[in-house]
């Protein structure tokens, strides 16, 4: 599946080290999502950015930046990340907001703080 | 907000038998409710959603019901099979607001075919 693609899918990092990481869809879809999942937590959506423009943010850490230069990427940056910042991240993507419609995700990117 | 339960955590039945994973939702205003299927180490996929609007939905082997007055949802998969071991989530959409909605997952249910 090529619908939503993320890189890198394993990254590891020191608690000092600036990284990001990209998502991409080609599907059209006007809407992206970023979510984290660890061990044992359900799906926590962090962001949520519509036609480019942030509509979400669930009290994420600023920690962790968004970016989202146009409808079909999306970034998250990260920065002084902790240990228990190790996780899933998983992208997704939907054709709108406002209706629900189904969301697409991405492969994910396994996520680990040393 | 939005918040919501999911049972049993983890669920092992025998090839052929039923399975039943039930979720609750405490905001009465949410009106769309998917599921969605994770196998291991893949993304989570789509597999059946339903509205407020129904009651009930049929896809094959696999049903949910929604009772809004109890606001509980449950997932049905009949004639099991060990391709569908995974974990499963249901998650509620909360009502539209003035930018849309966003789920709010439930924690999951790990079920186990066993063959």
């Amino acid at each position: 599946e090529t619908g939503v693609t993320q890189t890198p899918r394993h990254l590891v990092m020191g608690m000092t080290n600036k990284k990001s990481l990209k998502c991409e869809q080609h599907l059209g879809h006007n809407a992206m999502y970023w979510y984290k999942q660890s061990a044992k937590k359900p799906l926590e959506l962090m962001f949520v950015y519509s036609l480019e423009e942030r509509v979400e943010n669930n009290s994420v850490p600023s920690r962790f930046s968004p970016e989202c230069p146009n409808s079909s990427h999306l970034f998250l940056h990260l920065h002084t990340l902790q240990p228990e910042d190790s996780a899933l991240y998983l992208c997704a993507s939907s054709q709108d907001m406002g209706l629900a419609y189904e969301q697409y995700f991405g492969p994910g990117t396994r996520l680990t703080v040393t | 907000g939005e918040n919501v339960e999911q049972h049993p955590s983890t669920l092992s039945v025998q090839e052929g038998d039923s399975a039943v994973i039930k979720c609750t939702y405490s905001d009465s205003a949410s009106n769309y409710f998917p599921w969605y299927k994770q196998e291991l180490g893949k993304r989570p996929q789509l597999i059946i959603d339903i509205r407020s609007n129904v009651g009930e939905k049929k896809d094959q082997r696999i049903a949910v019901t929604l009772n809004k007055t109890a606001k509980h949802f449950s997932l049905h998969i009949t004639e099991t099979q060990p391709e569908d071991s995974a974990v499963y989530f249901c998650a509620a959409s909360p009502a539209v607001d003035n930018y849309g909605q966003n789920f709010v997952f439930g924690p999951g249910t790990r079920l186990s075919v066993l063959p």
